[in-house]
């Protein structure tokens, strides 16, 4: 199956700082990438929805302003997570999918954020 | 929306036992995925059913997918130790919404 690389696999930081996560897929152009958040011994939550060139589409709930989301490219997507507090501590998780119609997303290994 | 109902939530059996987990959702979909999560770790695809009556098996697990129904069902064959994870059903392909996850535990 396709590969999709998520940085870093963990990370701590201090309120009020941001946070970066790269989600690349390396063997294939992503059309599509979705971010999710997973609190512990919950399911994943779909945060927002990021198409290549496009302002990311996020769900209800989720603020736009705290959670940027960049596509810039086929292979690239962030997830800043600003001003950070410790509520926001949590497992990160993003997929990719190559194209449109019946084609599978890929998962990257997640990202724990500890927000200290 | 989009609802994806999984059930049970947790799962206790013995090795060697069969068991079934449901996974139901409220609007019309084609695909279907399942997904298996070992803590702290990230997902593994299982299964992706993509018509209605598809049916796959993989070792000691088989999924089988009614789009009538909205319904899709995960079969564990001899439970064995190494089965032990959380397993998450997941539907849509624009917006992937996934069920709350059913957590097996195997036993001795």
């Amino acid at each position: 199956g396709a590969v999709v690389s998520q940085h870093p696999s963990w990370v701590i930081c201090k309120s009020g700082t941001s946070v970066k996560i790269e989600c690349r897929s390396l063997d294939f152009q992503a059309t599509t990438m979705f971010w999710y958040r997973q609190f512990p011994k919950q399911s994943l939550m779909l945060m927002a929805t990021s198409n290549e060139g496009s302002k990311a589409t996020y769900e209800q709930g989720v603020e736009k302003d705290k959670f940027l989301i960049n596509h810039a490219s086929l292979t690239l997507s962030t997830l800043t997570v600003t001003s950070a507090h410790p509520e926001d501590s949590s497992f990160y998780i993003c997929s990719a999918r190559q194209g449109a119609g019946n084609t599978e997303a890929f998962f990257g290994q997640g990202t724990r954020l500890t927000v200290v | 929306e989009l609802k994806v109902e999984q059930n049970p939530l947790f799962l206790s059996m013995q090795e060697g036992k069969n068991y079934t987990i449901y996974c139901n959702y409220s609007t019309t979909s084609d695909r279907l995925y399942w997904y298996r999560q070992d803590p702290g770790k990230s997902l593994e695809s299982l299964f992706v059913l993509l018509s209605n009556g598809a049916v796959k098996q993989e070792g000691r697990l088989m999924a089988s997918l009614d789009t009538k129904a909205r319904l899709s069902t995960l079969h564990i064959t001899a439970a064995v130790h190494d089965l032990s994870a959380t397993y998450f059903c997941a539907v849509g392909l624009n917006d992937m919404r996934f069920g709350a996850g059913t957590r097996l535990t195997v036993k001795p």
